[in-house]
């Protein structure tokens, strides 16, 4: 199982609303990663989680917290959200940190918030 | 700081021709990765193909190969024998060694022409 699993795969969301992305990897991987991507745009790191502690925040507004309840699963909670949130939402995963790695992407969330 | 150059936005090739495409980058470290990841509309990343920097073997993967200079700083991605099926964006990508982070150029937008 080379597989990394989100949902949902379309999101819309008024500003108002409290809405989370899940992700789902099942190969042992204990480095997982939220990545943000805009139209026609590289994606952008927010956040790294490695065994399950945040390792890295990109300086990502407080309207997404991450969470990370194993070490096969990975949440953003989205609240308040602009306008300008509307992207894809990448969730992607690795090896342990050190070891010959890649990272493996899932088909991403595409966000819309109204 | 790290950086990712790829020069090329935009090509278009025949099917069955050759097309390289251009990847600089900037590091003074000695121990990384790097990697060309494709996005077919389908949105989903997937790597094509992955160079460990202490390797002086230029990778393959099939019809994927790259050309890696580690003197020039340059890891350019040839496809061989293109298919419809190439058409995609492709992003070039670095890793160090022992840490969470990728770093992605902003893309080449891949298109076969049948």
């Amino acid at each position: 199982d080379t597989e990394v699993t989100q949902t949902p795969k379309h999101l819309v969301m008024g500003m108002t609303n409290k809405k989370s992305l899940k992700c789902e990897q099942h190969m042992g991987h204990r480095a997982m990663y939220w990545y943000k991507q805009k139209a026609k745009k590289p994606p952008e790191l927010m956040f790294v989680y490695s065994y399950e502690k945040l390792s890295i925040n990109e300086s990502v507004p407080s309207r997404f917290s991450p969470e990370c309840p194993n070490s096969s699963l990975l949440n953003l909670h989205l609240h308040a959200l602009q306008p300008e949130d509307s992207a894809l939402y990448l969730c992607a995963s690795s090896q342990v940190v050190g070891a010959d790695t890649e990272a493996f992407f899932g088909q991403g969330t595409r966000l819309t918030v109204v | 700081a790290q950086t990712v150059t790829q020069s090329q936005p935009e090509m278009s090739v025949q099917e069955a021709e050759t097309v390289t495409l251009s990847c600089t980058y900037d590091t003074s470290e000695n121990n990384y990765y790097l990697f060309w990841y494709k996005q077919p509309p389908s949105r989903q990343m997937i790597l094509v193909i992955r160079q460990e920097a202490y390797k002086q073997q230029n990778a393959t993967e099939n019809r994927f190969s790259v050309n890696f200079q580690k003197a020039a700083k340059s890891f350019s991605l040839k496809i061989s024998d293109s298919q419809l099926g190439d058409t995609a964006m492709y992003f070039c990508a670095f890793m160090r060694r022992f840490d969470d982070k990728i770093i992605f150029g902003k893309g080449t937008r891949l298109h076969i022409l049948p």
